[in-house]
């Protein structure tokens, strides 16, 4: 199986923040990389697929960049709704696999 | 508007068979990967399998000994099994669409605690 390690595991920011989260994979995925939010009691929302792809109605200020193995979900500017834990998956290969998740938290 | 709606026994004991269905409710049942995913604390998100409309399936491996995933076009339904069920197999289950490219999960049901115990 491909292992997905993002970092950090947590993460602490202001409104109007510019974060950045990173996904790794343990072998070359090419795009096959997506991000996905999830809110207490919710099921994930997918943010981006294909690395770097906007899924439709999601806001701007979310973007994903990377290929192989190393990727990145930016948030550009923080917004109160953005706290939430946040996951990467493969689509290169079943089993398709997510990271562990990163929360991120209001400072 | 796509939606997924599932249901099934939250509640079961060591050793009984999970059985999940998911109904989707607006556009196209077919064209579409059909996929189960869970969501423990010990294990974090888990694809279990998917079916497409046609019912050709692909599991996981750590679970492909125990899981059956059926489809019924008729309905615009899929369901998952789980045999043999054990502490371990306590989650959330959704299930979700994606398309048969790329292979994201772009639709999600609403979720369903499973609970095992004796």
């Amino acid at each position: 199986d491909i292992q997905m390690t993002q970092s950090p595991s947590s993460l602490s920011a202001s409104v109007g923040d510019r974060v950045t989260i990173t996904c790794r994979a343990s072998q070359r995925i090419r795009t096959y990389l997506n991000w996905y939010q999830q809110k207490p009691g919710k099921a994930p929302k997918l943010l981006i697929y294909g690395a770097s792809s906007l899924q439709s109605g999601v806001p701007s200020r979310f973007s994903g960049s990377g290929s192989g193995t190393d990727f990145t979900l930016t948030i550009s500017s923080l917004q109160p709704e953005d706290f939430a834990t946040y996951y990467c998956q493969q689509s290169y290969s079943t089993p398709y696999t997510f990271g562990q998740g990163t929360k991120l938290e209001i400072k | 508007q796509v939606q997924l709606q599932q249901w099934g026994a939250g509640l079961l004991k060591p050793s009984e068979t999970l059985s999940l269905t998911c109904a989707v409710y607006g556009g196209s049942f077919s064209g579409y990967y059909w996929s189960w995913i869970r969501q423990s604390p010990r294990k974090g998100l888990e694809w279990i399998g998917r079916t497409d409309d046609s019912g050709i399936t692909d599991y996981n491996p750590s679970l492909s000994s125990r899981i059956t995933i059926s489809v019924d076009t008729s309905k615009n339904q899929f369901s998952l099994r789980l045999s043999s069920v054990t502490a371990a197999d306590a989650a959330i289950y959704y299930c979700a669409r994606g398309p048969q490219y790329w292979y994201h999960f772009e639709y999600w049901g609403q979720g369903t605690p499973v609970t095992v115990s004796s």
